[in-house]
């Protein structure tokens, strides 16, 4: 079955930068889109990000337009988002969500991994 | 800037039927927007259970459906059980790659 591990949280000072990475196993990667998805403590979802399945296509929201970049290695079946000039409203579970060949909105989540922005 | 719209919070009776809503500020929601549809209780990650607005995912009970009512996305439990009680997120696909989630609905079973 769809297993994704998010890994590469943690606690990062504002204005630095940081590396989620997302591996992917129990499906062909290299044939579906993949999101990212965040949740501020206490707060609802969020979508950040999308990459289409061969990585040509990225799209994100206006709140990371600019500081974050989603791509993945499809030869590694990994998914990463790294995140420069990091803020403290970054603060958040960030989840990798496997979508589908298109762009339409993502159906299996990873369990998520915790970034935490704070002097 | 289109906001996706929730119900804040709903209740319902155990073993009673509730329709949970997903609409815009501005316009009219359709299949063309492939309305998802999650739970999630505290501390758990989301789990899907509707996609594209009327497909359950693998192993979610026939009590979840989902489809259009009107103007807005729905989500309806029938027979609801305490175990149904979470916060419901619906997302909707505005075109140009961009997904917005709605605020959430928090569902009491009482």
């Amino acid at each position: 079955q769809v297993q994704l591990v998010e890994s590469g949280g943690g606690a990062v000072q504002p204005g630095r930068s940081l590396r989620l990475s997302c591996a992917a196993s129990g499906f062909t990667f290299s044939s579906y889109g993949m999101h990212w998805v965040r949740q501020a403590p206490g707060k609802g979802l969020e979508w950040v990000a999308v990459i289409s399945y061969d990585g040509s296509s990225k799209f994100y929201a206006d709140s990371v337009k600019g500081r974050f970049t989603i791509s993945r290695d499809n030869s590694k079946n990994t998914l990463y988002l790294q995140m420069n000039s990091l803020r403290a409203e970054d603060t958040a579970v960030y989840y990798c969500v496997k979508g589908f060949r298109d762009f339409r909105p993502p159906a299996d989540w990873g369990q998520g991994t915790l970034v935490t922005v704070s002097s | 800037q289109t906001v996706v719209t929730q119900e804040p919070s709903f209740s319902v009776s155990p073993g009673g039927t509730v329709t949970l809503t997903c609409g815009l500020s501005s316009g009219s929601v359709s299949t063309s927007y492939y309305p998802n549809w999650y739970q999630q209780t505290p501390g758990q990650a989301p789990r899907t259970l509707i996609y594209s607005t009327n497909t359950r995912s693998s192993g979610v009970p026939d009590r979840f459906s989902g489809s259009i009512l009107g103007n807005k996305a729905a989500l309806t439990i029938t027979g609801a059980q305490a175990d149904d009680e979470s916060d419901y997120y619906c997302v909707l696909y505005m075109g140009s790659g961009i997904s917005v989630f709605g605020g959430g609905t928090k569902l009491t079973v009482l």
